[in-house]
């Protein structure tokens, strides 16, 4: 089955800038959206379409498409960044919605 | 604004079988796609299926294919997500999600089950 794939864990300074990726064989046909996730919280949508961003979303955070990688880049890092990051896409046909396993990102 | 509410919290039998509903406000209900996300504890989302409301088509993951039912009732602008022959396994916090365009752009605050004997 098809599967989307991140790195476990990302850790970053304050006001660095950290970088996530995702890769799946059908990125590059369907686009991807990222999420952020706080403890106890629902998912907030935090870019859509590979690279655009919702309103009301800080403009550190970033989305790209590159082959069968998309990379969410947030800026400038805060310590409220600090959550759960999940990419989410479709496979190939575009019915079945598929997200990746997650990324916790740290700040240090 | 859209908003979407859920019913409580769930505890179950295994076996069993859960319906969690998903109110929604806001908006023209019958134009939705809802779809259904489950994160059991301490993991990642995990997407179980989706209703096009207006169509009333539905599809679903694999994984949950024939244990899972989903359904939407116009009148109340409500849709439902079953699931039935319920595992410790299935023991999570499950969200409905408005669908635009394949973004899931606004959530439901999470229903939590919990499958035990």
């Amino acid at each position: 089955s098809y599967e989307l794939t991140q790195p476990p864990s990302v850790s970053v300074s304050p006001g660095q800038t950290a970088t996530i990726t995702c890769s799946g064989d059908a990125l590059p046909k369907q686009y991807a959206y990222w999420y952020q996730q706080k403890p106890g919280q629902a998912p907030l949508l935090v870019t859509y379409k590979d690279s655009e961003r919702p309103s009301g979303i800080p403009e550190r955070f970033s989305g790209s498409s590159s082959g069968t990688t998309v990379t969410l880049t947030i800026s400038g890092v805060q310590a409220e960044d600090e959550a759960d990051y999940y990419c989410q896409s479709a496979d190939s046909s575009g019915t079945y919605t598929i997200f990746g396993g997650g990324t916790k990102l740290t700040v240090l | 604004q859209v908003q979407l509410v859920q019913s409580g919290a769930e505890v179950k039998k295994p076996g069993s079988s859960v319906k969690v509903s998903c109110k929604a406000s806001g908006g023209t209900f019958s134009s939705y796609t809802i779809s259904w996300v489950r994160q059991a504890p301490g993991q990642g989302l995990e997407w179980m299926g989706r209703i096009i409301v207006l169509l009333d088509i539905t599809d679903y993951a694999q994984k949950f294919q024939g244990r899972v039912t989903i359904t939407a009732d116009k009148s109340t602008s409500t849709a439902y997500m079953e699931l039935s022959s319920l595992r410790s396994e299935d023991t999570a916090v499950y969200y409905c999600a408005r669908v635009k365009e394949d973004q899931l752009l606004v959530w439901g605050q999470g229903t939590l089950v919990t499958v035990s004997s």
